[in-house]
């Protein structure tokens, strides 16, 4: 089993629409947890960091359920400018990082 | 501000060649890494360092030896490519002193093909 695990999609979904992104960690030793972007070809970059409390960001919250070991990430109101992959990454100590494979998002007009 | 750069871009490799791929960052952090990214692979961790002068193995070591001689440098060796090497190289950087919420600083990839 991977240690970080993520639906590879592909999500497609409208202009305007919700979607949700689930992200499960096996270690529950992991202290903290983020998700990125990836687009095409390019390098990741951070999205956002995950609270335990949830936290949002414009049209982006992400959700942090240390019992079931599980991440979320909700994008309001897609744009065609959100398509991309999401990566979950869950820190396990100070120098170690795991990636999940990507959840790719295709926003469609 | 620069933040994380890394040389060449691109590079084809003939196997059995070697070759070196430099990462440079001028944002003063302690922690760099180098990845490799593959279809439905996700990124994997190949080698780190968490200070200049020390390295440490990750995920997928084999094959690859790095050195730390300087703090914005990392450099990640190829001995005698073989085609499974073949992938986009990501390095990374972080600082330590934000520990529990430090993101990565990624370059902007090498992509290597060993024919």
């Amino acid at each position: 089993r991977k240690e970080v695990e993520q639906d590879p999609g592909p999500f497609n979904v409208p202009e305007g629409a919700t979607v949700a992104f689930n992200c499960t960690y096996s270690n529950s030793a992991s202290q903290s947890f983020f998700w990125y972007r990836q687009d095409c070809r390019k390098e990741p970059k951070l999205l956002m960091s995950v609270y335990s409390s949830g936290n949002e960001d414009g049209r982006f919250t992400a959700q942090l359920n240390r019992a079931s070991q599980y991440i979320s990430l909700l994008i309001r109101d897609s744009k065609l400018s959100d398509s991309a992959t999401y990566l979950c990454v869950v820190r396990y100590n100070t120098d170690k990082l795991i990636f999940g494979t990507g959840t790719r998002l295709q926003v469609f007009p | 501000n620069a933040g994380v750069t890394q040389t060449p871009k691109f590079r084809v490799l003939k196997t059995g060649q070697s070759m070196t791929l430099l990462c440079a960052q001028d944002m003063n952090h302690e922690y760099m890494y180098w990845y490799r990214q593959d279809p439905g692979m996700g990124l994997r961790l190949i080698h780190y360092s968490v200070g200049e002068g020390t390295t440490a193995k990750g995920e997928v070591p084999d094959g690859y030896n790095v050195s730390r001689l300087k703090k914005q440098n990392f450099l990640l060796g190829l001995e005698s490519a073989a085609p499974s090497q073949t992938s986009v190289y990501f390095c990374a950087s972080s600082n330590p002193w934000q520990v529990y919420n430090s993101p990565l600083h990624f370059g902007n990839g090498t992509r290597l093909t060993v024919t």
